[in-house]
């Protein structure tokens, strides 16, 4: 199974300060056919299901504020909160669906503000 | 809107039988591949099951597989999770999530519902 690995587990940041979060697969999760990694990024705040921020690595979901943006190919990727905002508080997931199944979650990075 | 409204937690004794339920509403169910995710208390999400369109696929964590079964009706626009020799471990806030495939292969989770709390406890 693919392995998730996010770095840091938790971190605190100022507001108005960028929040960079990077999540490490075992395997490349880029698909050489399409050219798409097959990576998301969840948002999850207290009480509250995941939220669907980024997918492909970066192809940011309807809604979300441009302040989210996703990069990174093949085993390494990164999400970054610009601008960090109150309401930016959360644990953070990245998922790999390349390899499936199993589908397999990071261990999540919890966010704060400094 | 589009919306997943899943039921049937609970607290249950351990080597018993439990089954959640997912409604859906909102989009066409019968062309979208369905998923199951828990989280254990302050823990992780974990992914536990994925069924197909059609309910002719199936697959499932190691840690469940034999215990538990996803199913299906697509004339209900209902998700299903039996939950059979329940263990203190699968404890958890148990999520259903709809993706963008037919089979759940390479999928991506768009929505989620609210979750349904199962307690594993004598």
């Amino acid at each position: 199974d693919i392995v998730m690995t996010q770095s840091p587990d938790s971190l605190a940041v100022s507001l108005g300060e960028r929040a960079t979060i990077n999540c490490k697969s075992s395997q490349s999760v880029l698909f050489i056919s399409n050219n798409k990694n097959y990576l998301s990024w969840y948002q999850q705040k207290p009480g509250q299901p995941p939220k669907l921020l980024i997918y492909w690595a970066s192809t940011r979901e309807s809604g979300v504020p441009d302040r989210f943006s996703g990069s990174g190919s093949g085993t390494d990727f990164t999400l970054t909160i610009s601008n960090l905002q109150p309401e930016d508080v959360a644990v953070y997931y990245c998922l790999q669906s390349y390899h499936t199944p199993p589908y397999t979650f990071g261990q999540g990075t919890k966010l704060e503000i400094k | 809107q589009v919306q997943l409204v899943e039921s049937g937690g609970g607290v249950i004794q351990p080597g018993r039988s439990l089954r959640l339920s997912c409604a859906a509403s909102g989009f066409n169910f019968e062309t979208h591949a369905l998923h199951w995710v828990r989280q254990a208390p302050g823990k992780g999400l974990v992914w536990v099951a994925v069924i197909s369109y059609d309910g002719g696929n199936e697959n499932y964590a190691d840690s469940v597989k034999g215990r538990f079964t996803i199913s299906r009706d697509n004339s209900k626009n209902t998700l299903y999770l039996q939950m059979n020799s329940l263990r203190a471990e699968d404890t958890a806030v148990y999520y259903c999530a709809r993706g963008t495939s037919w089979f759940g292969e390479n999928d991506v989770f768009h929505v989620w519902g609210q979750g349904t709390m199962v307690t594993v406890s004598s």
